[in-house]
């Protein structure tokens, strides 16, 4: 089934450890997106990428950095976590910068303790 | 950047009673406003969007209207059923450039019996 896939689902981790939260699509889409789901904060853009070999900072990427080497895959690493990370992690993708429609994955729930 | 504010957070109505979740945003330039659906520990998925050459589209039982000089947007779901229980999201941007959602904080709707 073509979409969007998340890895892990779930992960605690503990504070200064370094993580990574994969994302693969197979829409071939241009765009790509990771956001944070906080209670009362909603969805937060943390880096997103244009097209495969850009990168752009969202509305809050410290702590975290992302890579795009090829179209399919959009990983989200945390260098060193902080509890402040634990959240929600979607990443998202759409058919290109001028297009609407989100496509989201099913979500990555990280606990940093 | 963009800010979107989503009110209300909360909103608990009967079945088959209307439900209105309303949002604005600051940027003037934002053309896009798409609303996002997100059921207990799914992924959030797009229900209904206008662009800002329209003033509002329905669709069955949703609508979304738009007053560009007010800038605002709202969300109007008629004949609620218990399957519309679920967190809601407005969102804005600007197409033609380095789109980027931005979204509201969400609106927790229960429709009870």
């Amino acid at each position: 089934i073509a979409g969007i896939t998340q890895a892990p689902t779930s992960q605690i981790l503990a504070a200064g450890r370094r993580m990574t939260l994969r994302c693969t699509q197979d829409m071939r889409h241009n765009a790509m997106y990771w956001y944070r789901q906080d209670l009362g904060l909603g969805l937060r853009l943390i880096h997103y990428s244009n097209t495969a070999g850009t990168t752009g900072k969202g509305e809050v990427p410290d702590g975290y950095s992302v890579s795009r080497a090829n179209t399919d895959d959009f990983p989200l690493t945390l260098a060193s976590a902080v509890p402040s990370q634990t959240s929600v992690y979607f990443c998202a993708s759409k058919v290109g910068q001028n297009t609407g429609e989100l496509f989201f994955g099913e979500g990555s729930r990280l606990t940093v303790l | 950047g963009e800010n979107v504010e989503q009110h209300p957070s909360t909103l608990s109505v009967q079945e088959g009673d209307s439900a209105v979740i309303k949002c604005t945003y600051s940027d003037s330039a934002s053309n896009y406003f798409p609303w996002y659906k997100q059921e207990l520990g799914k992924r959030p998925q797009l229900i209904i969007d206008i662009r800002s050459n329209v003033g509002e589209k329905k669709d069955q039982r949703i609508a979304v209207t738009l007053n560009k000089t007010a800038k605002h947007f709202s969300l109007h779901i008629t004949e609620t059923q218990p399957e519309d229980s679920a967190v809601y999201f407005c969102a804005a941007t600007i197409t033609g450039t380095a789109s980027k959602l931005t979204f509201g904080t969400g609106t927790r709707l229960q429709v009870t019996l």
